[in-house]
């Protein structure tokens, strides 16, 4: 079975510094990735996602992501954190034909912008 | 706008009580998913549903059930039987299995 490591819990990054979230997957194959954000009390939407093809994913809101065959590695980027950006950010491998529509979320990163 | 409408926000349950978390999509999606979520463990599937009338166990089914009788709804009931049920309950919805599941805003479910 698929599963998903965020090793950061928690970054803090000051207003208009470059931030990079760690994200490594265990899976035989090359799966679906995906990384969503969290802001407090919110649903989880979708900054971008990785299905074949380019390994470098642009997403929303300034946001991109390198998937890392040799690796097993999706990490997301941004050049320059705005304080909007402080939210909860969650790497995820998605359904694979052995287990449909179960996405595998990691733990999840907290981001803190300070001034 | 097409979007998945959780209510209520917030709900508490009295010992002993089963409660129903709603959940409606206007997508047009077949697949629908329950996750809870607690802090530091990201998000754990309870139950999906690949269409209607059809639902599957997810990771942590036991004290929870759900029902699928319309495209577009999939209510959770929290019963009894979940000890520990003080969580957010996040519904997803996907045209399939492999497509990128959309969000509601999540509902607290808190014991009194």
């Amino acid at each position: 079975a698929q599963s998903v490591t965020q090793p950061d819990i928690h970054i803090t990054v000051s207003e208009g510094a470059s931030l990079e979230l760690r994200c490594n997957y265990s899976y035989g194959a090359t799966p679906y990735l995906f990384w969503y954000v969290q802001s407090p009390g919110q649903g989880l939407q979708l900054l971008l996602k990785y299905f074949s093809g380019d390994t470098l994913v642009q997403g929303i809101k300034g946001f991109e992501a390198e998937f890392k065959r040799s690796q097993s590695s999706f990490n997301l980027r941004k050049p320059s954190v705005h304080w909007s950006d402080a939210a909860e950010y969650f790497c995820a491998v998605g359904a694979t034909t052995d287990s449909w529509g179960k996405f595998q979320f990691g733990a999840g990163t907290q981001v803190v912008v300070t001034p | 706008d097409g979007g998945i409408t959780q209510s209520p926000k917030y709900l508490f349950r009295k010992e002993g009580q089963n409660v129903t978390l709603s959940c409606e999509q206007n997508l047009n999606h077949d697949a629908m998913y329950w996750y809870r979520q607690d802090p530091g463990q990201g998000l754990r599937l309870i139950y999906y549903s690949q269409i209607v009338n059809d639902f599957q166990k997810g990771d942590i089914a036991e004290g929870y059930s759900v029902s699928r009788e319309k495209k577009e709804s999939f209510p959770l009931t929290v019963t009894s039987a979940q000890k520990n049920p003080t969580a957010f309950y996040l519904c997803a919805s996907s045209l399939g299995g492999e497509e990128t599941q959309h969000f509601g805003d999540g509902t607290r479910l808190s014991i009194l």
